[in-house]
């Protein structure tokens, strides 16, 4: 089971807003820092947010991260289909002292 | 372009062993500490190990303690996985990736080696 909770999907149309969520606890979310992978079919992961809202060079603006308490959360905006994909969050835990991620979570553009 | 490229996945029976590599490009392989990361069959992501640029710590999750062992050879910009005494549960596919911050987010990512352990 994992230490940070996202909902197993979520489904929106091309050009909506979406946002996902990641909920944590005081031993990691809450005390650091959050990133943000966005896994495509039959690929690696890849960084698309860290240190909670910082995006890596070539990741378009669309993709947004922010972090309140004991949640984070991903905002994509302009949905294309190409951004159908499994998004996971990670962050540090302090109590395991190791990084931990989330379940995931299956965009479907509809 | 950084490259990492894994490889030795393969089937192994459990009690077994199997050495995983990552050979990497496109980066000053020695400056950065690296990681293993596994995705197990049902997509969840699972931090294995991390060893810093030097060779000088190691890190491993609790579940692989005592039987992985992390190490790199920064002369030939690989990074390898000894795993030992293997189990079904360590059946996932393997990444390696750069590790950042402060040993808490995965920058770059190589494109996986399936591990499948079979009882």
């Amino acid at each position: 089971q994992s230490m940070l909770t996202q909902p197993p999907s979520v489904s929106a149309a091309p050009g909506q807003r979406v946002t996902l969520s990641c909920s944590g606890s005081n031993s990691n979310i809450g005390n650091n820092l959050v990133s943000w992978y966005q896994q495509l079919p039959g690929a690696a992961p890849r960084l698309l947010i860290y240190e909670n809202n910082q995006r890596p060079s070539g990741i378009p603006d669309r993709f947004s991260g922010s972090r309140s308490g004991t949640s984070a959360t991903l905002g994509i905006t302009g949905l294309q289909t190409g951004d159908e994909a499994d998004y996971y969050c990670g962050t540090w835990d302090s109590s395991l002292s190791a990084p931990v991620f989330g379940g995931g979570t299956k965009l479907t553009v509809l | 372009e950084v490259q990492l490229l894994e490889a030795g996945g393969r089937l192994g029976t459990a009690g077994g062993s199997l050495r995983l590599s990552c050979a990497a490009s496109g980066f000053t392989f020695r400056s950065y500490a690296m990681s293993w990361v596994r995705q197990t069959p049902g997509k969840a992501l699972e931090w294995v190990s991390t060893i810093t640029g030097s060779s000088a710590n190691t890190y491993y999750t609790d579940s692989v303690k005592g039987r992985f062992s992390i190490s790199r050879d920064n002369s030939k910009d690989i990074l390898f996985l000894q795993m030992n005494n293997l189990r079904a549960e360590d059946t996932a596919v393997y990444y390696c990736a750069i590790v950042s911050g402060l040993y808490d987010y995965f920058e770059y990512w190589g494109q996986g080696t399936l591990v499948t352990v079979s009882s």
